[in-house]
């Protein structure tokens, strides 16, 4: 079973600190997307990579870098986490035409 | 600039049909997926399109019409467990297979 997981469901940061979120595929993906989800606003791209050490700027990078060391490997680094970056976080990985999605990281930050 | 526009809420009855549009506008265009996302869930693959016409898969159907810059999104038989959000999505870069969301279409199926 295709299997894209996240390091947590639910994670409560204060303002100022440094915050990473995980994302792991196990289905050998050259692409892997992080995207933050908000009421109303659908499903925003911060970043993707299309290779290992690969990377670019979605429509929403402010705030936000990412990192891609190994093929299976995501993450998604808040360098100062601030109240608007309170939201939902997605990542996903495609095969073909089709994007698989993580479980989604819920991130409060105080 | 790149944008999506689809109906913000939709409201059915169980057994109905629905149909949930999608009009872009994109500076580049390799095809139109549809997402299904419950409440508290990730998003699922319904569908794909990269040609006009209809596409079928059980009671969801998808279709694409290229020349007018519009898909959709129809649902049969619709069933309770139908109610979610469906976002649609291009497919705006083939190397890297980078999509735009739509902003979602929140359905309500009512018994």
């Amino acid at each position: 079973d295709v299997k894209v997981t996240q390091s947590s469901r639910y994670l409560v940061k204060r303002t100022g600190e440094k915050v990473f979120l995980e994302c792991v595929q196990d289905m050998d993906h050259e692409n892997m997307f992080w995207y933050r989800q908000d009421p109303g606003l659908g499903l925003r791209l911060i970043y993707f990579s299309y290779d290992v050490k690969m990377k670019e700027k979605g429509d929403i990078p402010e705030g936000y870098s990412v990192s891609r060391e190994k093929k299976e490997r995501f993450s998604l680094i808040l360098e100062s986490a601030s109240t608007n970056q309170t939201s939902m976080y997605l990542c996903a990985s495609i095969g073909g035409n089709e994007q698989f999605f993580g479980p989604g990281t819920r991130l409060t930050v105080l | 600039g790149q944008s999506l526009e689809q109906p913000s809420e939709v409201t059915a009855v169980e057994g109905a049909i629905v149909q949930i549009n999608c009009t872009y506008q994109t500076s580049g265009f390799y095809g139109l997926s549809w997402y299904q996302q419950h409440d508290g869930g990730a998003p699922t693959f319904l569908s794909y399109n990269a040609l006009d016409g209809l596409e079928e898969t059980g009671r969801f159907s998808s279709f694409l019409s290229r020349s007018d810059s519009y898909g959709y999104l129809l649902l049969q038989e619709l069933q309770m467990k139908d109610s979610a959000s469906y976002f649609c999505a291009v497919h705006a870069r083939g190397a890297t297979n980078k999509l735009i969301f739509g902003t979602g279409t929140l359905l309500a199926v009512q018994p």
